[in-house]
């Protein structure tokens, strides 16, 4: 069994650009989720995908999108790159059938905004 | 006040001792709560979930939640050099985040095991 896998692990942008990271899910999960760790703080929330679709998010602008394909791989999208978007992007596959399941975390992408 | 409020140390315990990390949360409404452990440079790892108030137990680790008081704990007995990690602690008004997935964490408390 696979587990969540994310790519790149770690990226250097500068602020203004935009950004894309790329999540595969674990084998046989049909939901992803994306989380924000800023250095010294707890995960949170930024959007869930279930069946393609934006599922619920958090308290995070526009300028952050994702996408999820058929195959259950995911893309975060962050546009317009500030300084505070610096942080590490968790992305967390479960299994949505009835109630949840755990969520599966990957070992993340370090972005870094300069 | 935030929602969730956990000291993020950085603790330090010497091996074989008895490890206490403790979250206290704002929202009546959260009924799940989760422990996770996250090494450096890894994604965080589910350690323990415990529904409503109570205790769990499981090997090393006992988790116990007092709703009344808002008040969440885990116990790491025994505790060796492979536990230095941070612990998160994780709530929601849903079972392990609901069909959104959203986990209210917080902050991570960073625990050191010195042999």
């Amino acid at each position: 069994e696979t587990g969540v896998t994310q790519s790149p692990t770690h990226l250097i942008k500068t602020r203004g650009q935009q950004v894309t990271l790329r999540c595969s899910s674990q084998s046989g999960h049909n939901t992803v989720s994306w989380y924000q760790q800023a250095l010294g703080q707890g995960p949170q929330f930024i959007f869930q995908y279930y069946r393609e679709e934006e599922n619920g998010r958090g308290n995070f602008p526009p300028r952050f999108s994702g996408l999820q394909f058929p195959n259950y791989s995911s893309e975060l999208n962050v546009n317009a790159l500030e300084l505070d978007d610096s942080a590490l992007y968790l992305c967390a596959s479960s299994f949505a059938r009835q109630g949840s399941s755990p969520l599966h975390f990957g070992n993340g992408t370090r972005l870094t905004v300069t | 006040q935030k929602e969730v409020e956990q000291d993020p140390g950085p603790l330090s315990v010497p091996e074989g001792a008895i490890v206490s990390l403790n979250c206290t949360y704002s929202n009546s409404a959260f009924q799940y709560f989760m422990w996770y452990r996250q090494y450096s440079r890894k994604g965080p790892e589910l350690l323990m979930y415990t529904y409503s108030s109570g205790n769990k137990e499981d090997g090393r680790f006992t988790a116990q939640v007092d709703k009344s008081s808002k008040y969440i704990s885990l116990f790491i007995r025994d505790s060796q050099p492979s536990d230095s990690a941070t612990y998160l602690c994780a709530m929601s008004g849903r079972r392990y985040g609901g069909s959104q997935g959203n986990l209210i964490f917080g902050k991570g408390t960073k625990l050191s095991v010195k042999p």
